[in-house]
This record gives C-alpha cells, sequence and structure tokens, in this order.
C-alpha cells in the first residue's frame, strides 16, 4: 500500500493559537486527499476532499474558514485550525487515495491536537 | 438510516477461535468495500478490500461480500491476542473516492 507520513505527530497549543498539520505521500502523487477527526471512542469523520490545485471540498458543519486545506503539490496536503479552542481538541487524521487503480484510502498515523 | 452500519461489539474470543465481524450498507454506498483495523491511539490500516460478491481470502482474513443482502463481513480465523483493536468497515461512497465509515467494532482477543 501506499506510504504516507503526518507531522507533527502531537501538539499541545494554547486556545486562540493555530496550528498547521502536514500530510505527505511519500511514494506516489497524490492527486486526492482527505482529511477526518475522530474525538475518542468514535468513529472517523470526514472534514473535507482536498484536490491538488483546487479548492477543498468541505463537509457539511465544517466551518472552512476554521479549518484551512491546501494542496498545493502533488505530495502535500496541510491543514490549518485557526484560532484553536479546547473543542478542537481531537485525533487529525489524513489519508491519501492513493496511485491510479487503487480505490482504497491509505492513512496516515495522525497527529493529536491538545487546545489548553 | 446510516450508511454503514456496523455490530457495535464490543466482541470477545478466546485465542484461537474465529472472530466474526459484520457490516451492512445502504443503497448510497458503492460496491467497494473495506477493512480497516485500528489499534488504541493508532490510525486505520487496510487490511482486507472487496469488489466482488463471494469471498476473499487472505492469511488469516476472509472478507465475504453478498450483494443482494448488502452485507459484508470478515473473518479472522485462529485470532491472537495481538488481533485486539477496533475494526472499522467502510464502504465507497459517489465518484470522488471517499469512504463512509461504521462506528467500528472493538474485538478483545482473550489468552
Amino acid at each position: 500500500g501506499a506510504v504516507v507520513s503526518q507531522h507533527p505527530s502531537w501538539v499541545i497549543c494554547k486556545s486562540g493559537t493555530s496550528v498547521k498539520i502536514e500530510c505527505r505521500s511519500l511514494d506516489f502523487q497524490a492527486t486526492t486527499m482527505f482529511w477526518y477527526r475522530q474525538f475518542p471512542k468514535q468513529s472517523l469523520m470526514l472534514m473535507a476532499t482536498s484536490n491538488e490545485g483546487s479548492k477543498a471540498t468541505y463537509e457539511q458543519g465544517v466551518e472552512k474558514d476554521k479549518f484551512l486545506i491546501n494542496h498545493a503539490s502533488l505530495t502535500l496536503s496541510t491543514l490549518t485550525v485557526t484560532s484553536a479552542h479546547p473543542e478542537d481538541s481531537s485525533f487529525y487524521i489524513c489519508a491519501s487515495g492513493g496511485p491510479p487503480g487503487y480505490n482504497e484510502q491509505f492513512f496516515g498515523p495522525g497527529t493529536r491536537l491538545t487546545v489548553l | 438510516q446510516k450508511e454503514v452500519e456496523q455490530n457495535s461489539g464490543p466482541l470477545s474470543v478466546p485465542e484461537g477461535a474465529i472472530a466474526s465481524l459484520n457490516c451492512t450498507y445502504s443503497d448510497r454506498v458503492s460496491q467497494s468495500f473495506f477493512w480497516y483495523r485500528q489499534y488504541s491511539g493508532k490510525s486505520p490500516e487496510l487490511i482486507m478490500s472487496i469488489y466482488s460478491n463471494g469471498d476473499k481470502e487472505d492469511g488469516r482474513f476472509t472478507a465475504q461480500l453478498n450483494k443482494a443482502s448488502q452485507y459484508v463481513s470478515l473473518l479472522i480465523r485462529d485470532s491472537q491476542p495481538s488481533d485486539s483493536a477496533t475494526y472499522l468497515c467502510a464502504g465507497g461512497l459517489g465518484s470522488a473516492r471517499q469512504l463512509t465509515f461504521g462506528s467500528g467494532t472493538q474485538l478483545t482477543v482473550l489468552p
């Protein structure tokens, strides 16, 4: 399967600050990446779909001005949580759509965000 | 109706037994299905994908798809304590390559 990295693996920040999470596909060019959020003991919730070179498509209820997604290259997508608040504390996971011929998604290791 | 529904468990089986995990899906879900394993505190890891009716085997894992009943399952033979995790069923959704996930089934294999 495809290899996806994510950085940082965890971050603690103060309320009101912004946090950027990077997601990289290491062994192929990912035209589509997905960003998920997972609260404790809950399933994955898709936040947005990002396509290289175009604006991300956000799921209903996800504030696009708060969760800024940039997919400027075929190997890098970033999620910036702006003006983070304690309720934004969660496990954020990116996934790549995989190389041509794969319908699977391959997940990065995730970023645990704690907002104090 | 949720797009993908899993028997929520938790499920406990003794070591060496067969663990059976089940999932049903709605009409909105396209005909590609995936099983992911998620250890506590980690991200999901793809175990199996299945696209056609019938069984697909990979080592100790067998995925079964029944399109008429809109049912997909995962069997784990000779279960090991290291198989203890949450198993997520996912189905393809639309042409944007999105996946929709079930709520997960927590499996514990008892030594």
